[in-house]
């Protein structure tokens, strides 16, 4: 089976620019968590989506980020206007439930904003 | 207090010893756990979860889970240089399903 995909894998953009990151979950889950990864905060939690409805957008650090599941097999999470600090890892997960727990990663977008 | 505490390490074991990673965590309503292998540059690998107290065995790898004093730990025995990397430990709490990592823990497991 395909695992999660997501697209691009690096992205380098100015700042201002807005940005878009994609992610496919694995088929059948139906838990899709949106991460950023950087060396000063770690792995950080941004928003999860459960069966395409988002249930807890706390971490998303400001109004400048906002993410979407149109459908079961696609989620976006959009930057703009992007700015230098949002430079990180940006991986998506998926799980399924009921009474599984695992989170399956990605292989993750490297952005970087100059 | 953070909620998930992991010795940043670096850790080094010399190849073919046994690696010892410990994590703790803050709330007594954790329920599940979970190690995660990175790579340099890679997304986190999912490698052992945990949900009982006690031990759970995978090949190499052993987790063990003490929920009354809030540790899990995870040894990896017969240690290999491929083993080196940074190991993340997570913790579900609740009826939430988001997981909290651990900051990780480096290994490097020397030839």
């Amino acid at each position: 089976d395909a695992g999660v995909i997501q697209s691009p894998r690096h992205e380098v953009t100015e700042m201002g620019q807005e940005v878009t990151l994609r992610c496919k979950p694995i088929s059948g889950h139906d838990y899709l968590f949106w991460y950023r990864q950087t060396m000063m905060r770690g792995l950080e939690l941004l928003i999860y989506f459960n069966n395409n409805v988002p249930i807890d957008d706390s971490g998303m650090p400001e109004d400048r980020f906002s993410a979407k599941m149109p459908n079961a097999s696609f989620s976006t999470l959009k930057i703009q206007p992007s700015e230098p600090r949002d430079s990180a890892v940006y991986f998506c997960a998926s799980s399924f439930h009921p009474g599984r727990n695992e989170q399956y990663f990605g292989p993750g977008t490297r952005l970087t904003v100059t | 207090q953070k909620e998930v505490e992991q010795n940043s390490g670096p850790l080094s074991v010399p190849e073919g010893a046994i690696a010892s990673l410990n994590c703790t965590y803050s709330d007594r309503g954790s329920q599940s756990f979970f190690w995660y292998r990175q790579y340099s540059g890679k997304s986190p690998e999912l490698i052992m979860f945990i949900y009982s107290n006690g031990d759970k065995e995978d090949g190499r790898f052993t987790a063990q889970l003490n929920k009354a004093s809030q540790y899990v730990s995870l040894l990896i025995r017969d240690s290999q240089p491929s083993d080196s990397a940074t190991y993340l430990c997570a913790v579900l709490v609740g009826s939430a399903r988001q997981l909290t990592f651990g900051s990780g823990t480096q290994l490097t497991v020397l030839p």
